[in-house]
């Protein structure tokens, strides 16, 4: 079964700094990779997405991740951080042959500070 | 483009009472997902619907259950209704048509929020 681990369920930085948010999965097989953004009382919006091209992509909003086989990770960075970042981030997985299941982690709230 | 619309968009029942939830999926697409979003965690997938059948589902119990009409639209049913079952209900359409990525991304709906007292 597969599974995605969020370290830190809340992450809070200062405008203009770095972002970093984490995350591991578990997949017998090579999966999909996603980063969706939740914004109050909204739906999850696609920031980005990992099907086996460049390891390093490029998502809306400035943000970009990069796939590490061989540390099952999937880290979502932004060089300078907006305070219109200030959300609640998702990782997740597919399995290829699942038809577009996906499976969650349990969410990064990054806070932005002025 | 309307996107994914879903409805009502906040509703209250009580223990043991049934609820139905609505979904229309973004215009071009034909497969509608359903996923349970409770407080402070991320969503889990219910189930998903495309030709008007349920072709997979998640670990949810019977009592959750759906269905899509020919226009792709989706309800979600469920009934006996528990206070874990306070949650917001996320629908996402995607398509079936094959995407040259491999991965046909899921466009999610804004949700329903239930409230079960």
């Amino acid at each position: 079964a597969q599974s995605v681990t969020q370290l830190g369920s809340h992450v809070s930085v200062s405008e203009g700094a770095l972002v970093l948010l984490r995350c591991n999965y578990s997949s017998s097989v090579p999966p999909y990779l996603f980063w969706y953004v939740q914004y109050p009382n909204q739906g999850l919006q696609l920031l980005l997405k990992y099907t086996s091209a460049a390891t390093l992509v490029k998502g809306i909003n400035g943000f970009e991740a990069e796939f590490k086989k061989s540390e099952t990770s999937f880290h979502l960075t932004k060089p300078s951080a907006h305070m219109s970042d200030a959300a609640e981030y998702f990782c997740a997985v597919s399995d290829r042959n699942a038809g577009n299941m996906l499976t969650f982690g349990g969410g990064t709230r990054l806070m932005v500070k002025p | 483009d309307a996107g994914v619309t879903q409805s009502p968009t906040h509703l209250i029942k009580t223990r043991g009472q049934q609820v139905t939830l609505r979904c229309s999926p973004k215009s071009g697409h034909d497969t509608v997902s359903w996923y349970q979003q409770a407080l402070g965690q991320g969503p889990q997938f219910i189930f998903q619907y495309y030709e008007e059948e349920e072709r997979q589902r998640g670990n949810f119990p019977d009592r959750f259950s759906g269905h899509q009409f020919p226009n792709y639209s989706s309800e979600l049913n469920v009934n006996a209704l528990l206070l874990g079952d306070s949650a917001l209900y996320l629908c996402a359409s995607s398509s079936r048509v094959f995407s040259p990525s491999g991965a046909n991304v899921l466009t999610f709906g804004a949700g329903s929020r239930l409230t079960v007292l």
